[in-house]
């Protein structure tokens, strides 16, 4: 079945500590975006790429790291510069940006700070 | 830049209710606009969207949209609401000039028995 895996479910970090989530996706998608959501503020961009080897910072990039070396791989580092990392994250892809084309997501990493 | 506005972080219904939630987008091109729900600690599954033709949108569900260009608007509703609709719904815009998707704050919908 083709869609987009994200892990872990749940991650544990201790302060100062860089951390990785993994998204994968099988749908052949162009673009892959991370989004970050906290209660009531909804889903806040922190990345995006369009095509590999190329991403763009989203709203709140400061403090987390992408790559995007393969298609189907858009990981997302947790760099210890970001002050308040507790939260769900949920990476999405979509055939193409600056299309019609809806996002497809994954079920989300919630990563807590301990 | 684009923007979504929901209004109502929290809608309570009871079941068999009418359902209507809130959207409003600000964009300067013809919008693409989305409508998506969340159960618990899940991802997000597309509703509905609308691109361009038809002004009223059917989704899964029983969901439907009616675009509003004059209103700048996007409400979501269904005629009669269920127990398995509880969620937190998000409504979401782009276009052909952007890059990403811009979501709105989301609206926790309660469903009483």
């Amino acid at each position: 079945d083709g869609g987009i895996t994200q892990s872990p479910k749940y991650l544990f970090r201790k302060e100062g500590q860089n951390v990785t989530l993994s998204c994968e996706q099988n749908l052949n998608h162009d673009a892959m975006y991370w989004y970050r959501q906290d209660p009531g503020q909804g889903l806040r961009l922190i990345y995006y790429s369009q095509i590999v080897n190329d991403f763009q910072k989203g709203d709140i990039a400061e403090g987390y790291s992408v790559s995007r070396e393969k298609k189907e791989s858009f990981p997302l580092t947790v760099t210890s510069a970001q002050k308040n990392p507790t939260a769900f994250y949920l990476c999405a892809s979509s055939m193409e940006a600056r299309t019609n084309a809806e996002a497809f997501f994954g079920q989300g990493t919630r990563l807590t700070v301990v | 830049a684009q923007s979504v506005t929901q209004l109502g972080s929290h809608v309570s219904v009871s079941e068999g209710a009418l359902v209507l939630l809130r959207c409003n987008y600000s964009s300067s091109v013809p919008p693409y606009l989305f409508w998506y729900v969340q159960y618990p600690n899940q991802g997000l599954q597309l509703l509905l969207k609308y691109t361009t033709g038809a002004t009223l949108v059917k989704g899964i569900n029983g969901f439907e949209a009616e675009f509003k260009k004059s209103e700048t608007s996007f409400h979501l509703t269904k005629p009669s609401a269920h127990m398995s609709d509880a969620a937190e719904y998000f409504c979401a815009v782009s276009s052909w000039n952007n890059n990403d998707m811009r979501f709105g704050a989301g609206t926790r919908l309660t469903v009483k028995p």
